[in-house]
């Protein structure tokens, strides 16, 4: 499968603390995007970073991507009760089917 | 406001009963997708539509259909439900550009229970 793998599976910490979430890739990528889902709900897009970038932030959130590595993180900082929810990584690969492909996501719990 | 937009939100049927999701985007984005989620298995796409009168298999296209006849229009058909096809389903659309490697926008979800 060429699906992104993402880890932990789930992750608790007390709301203020940062949050680190892993996502690993197997082959050559276009792009990778995070997106969030609050449970039962339509997926949010947070931050596409480009094969040619390492570093992205938007507000509270930094992305690095590790191409050597195939790997990418979403960093979360000064957690919010509000940031509980679902994280995913999405790669978009270089050849084959046009689409994005999702990993199974990390399940962020902020305890207030 | 720029949406996505699924029907119905929440469905009960039996095996066997036609059923059609409607999905509608007001974006005028060329590329629209349908996923299936389940637990433990992330978002699996069952087909996906590049523009009008364009649509091609995602990974899980098995039982069920989908056309493609305007371009804010996608929906999902499923001619004999089966409750192995008990799932959340999302529509999605992009910009399109030929490629659907761009930041996809997302429905509300339907939530399908077959009994």
């Amino acid at each position: 499968s060429q699906q992104g793998e993402e880890d932990p599976q789930a992750l608790s910490i007390q709301e203020g603390e940062n949050a680190t979430m892993n996502c690993s890739y197997k082959t050559s990528i276009n792009n990778l995007q995070w997106y969030r889902q609050n449970s039962g709900r339509g997926l949010v897009h947070l931050i596409l970073i480009r094969s040619n970038e390492r570093e992205k932030h938007s507000g509270r959130l930094r992305v690095t991507l590790d191409t050597s590595k195939k790997s990418s993180s979403l960093l979360i900082t000064a957690s919010r009760a509000a940031d509980t929810a679902s994280y995913f990584c999405a790669t978009a690969y270089n050849f084959g089917n046009e689409k994005l492909t999702f990993g199974t996501g990390t399940r962020l719990t902020i305890i207030p | 406001e720029a949406q996505v937009t699924q029907n119905p939100r929440y469905l009960i049927t039996v095996t066997g009963k036609k059923l059609t999701v409607t999905c509608s985007q007001n974006m005028n984005h060329e590329y629209m997708s349908w996923y299936r989620q389940d637990p433990g298995l992330g978002l699996r796409q069952i087909y996906y539509s590049m523009n009008v009168e364009v649509t091609d298999k995602g990974d899980v296209p098995e039982g069920y259909k989908v056309s493609r006849k305007e371009k804010r229009n996608f929906p999902l058909i499923l001619e004999s439900p089966s409750p192995n096809q008990t799932s959340l389903y999302f529509c999605a659309s992009s910009l399109g550009r030929r490629n659907a490697k761009e930041t996809q926008y997302f429905g509300p979800g339907t939530r399908l229970l077959v009994l």
